[in-house]
């Protein structure tokens, strides 16, 4: 069975600042693994997915995450944080063929 | 080129009643998959249609049943509302199995 776990459900970071959202995963067998964004009162936008190319996955709006397969991490990283940036942020793994699992998610806060 | 759209955006029910929620995919999308947030919480996969029939499904109860309809739109019906299925409903599509899925915006259902 797959699994996510996000460290902190709620990180804060001020404007202009590096965002890093963590993510830890579960997977008996090679995992694609996923970052999607929510806005309030939205439905789920894909950032960026990782599935066995290139370890270093850039995605929409500057957002970048690397897969570590001896951590087991897929983090989620942007150089400088927007106002814009401030979302409910989620994690999925989906072991190939099986259904997308997803983190309890991370709400990133921007300071001005 | 119009992404998932879902209906209706939103939905009051008594207990006891029954709910049906629809969704069409995006263009080019064959498989559709419904999903279950509770506030606060990450989305919980429901079930997945392809080609008209249920091909994977998650640990919900059978008051949950879907439908796929020959222009891959879907349905999701739940039976016997209870207070615990208040949420919001997200449907997903994908153009191949488990491949990256683009999410509506929800239909978020309060029942009373």
């Amino acid at each position: 069975a797959q699994s996510v776990t996000q460290l902190g459900s709620h990180v804060s970071v001020s404007e202009g600042a590096l965002v890093l959202l963590r993510c830890n995963y579960s997977s008996s067998v090679p995992p694609y693994l996923f970052w999607y964004v929510q806005y309030p009162n939205q439905g789920l936008q894909l950032l960026l997915k990782y599935t066995s190319a290139a370890t270093l996955v850039k995605g929409i709006n500057g957002f970048e995450a690397e897969f570590k397969k001896s951590e087991t991490s897929f983090h989620l990283t942007k150089p400088s944080a927007h106002m814009s940036d401030a979302a409910e942020y989620f994690c999925a793994v989906s072991p190939e063929n099986e259904k997308l699992t997803f983190g309890t998610g991370t709400r990133l806060t921007i300071i001005p | 080129d119009a992404g998932v759209t879902q209906s209706p955006t939103h939905l009051i029910k008594t207990r006891g009643q029954q709910v049906t929620l629809r969704c069409s995919p995006k263009s080019g999308h064959d498989t559709v998959s419904w999903y279950q947030q509770a506030l606060g919480q990450g989305p919980q996969f429901i079930f997945q249609y392809y080609e008209e029939e249920e091909r994977q499904r998650g640990n919900f109860p059978d008051r949950f049943s879907g439908h796929q309809f020959p222009n891959y739109s879907s349905e999701l019906n739940v039976n016997a509302l209870l207070l615990g299925d208040s949420a919001l409903y997200l449907c997903a599509s994908s153009a191949d199995t488990w491949g990256a899925q683009y999410f509506g915006p929800g239909t978020r259902l309060t029942v009373t």
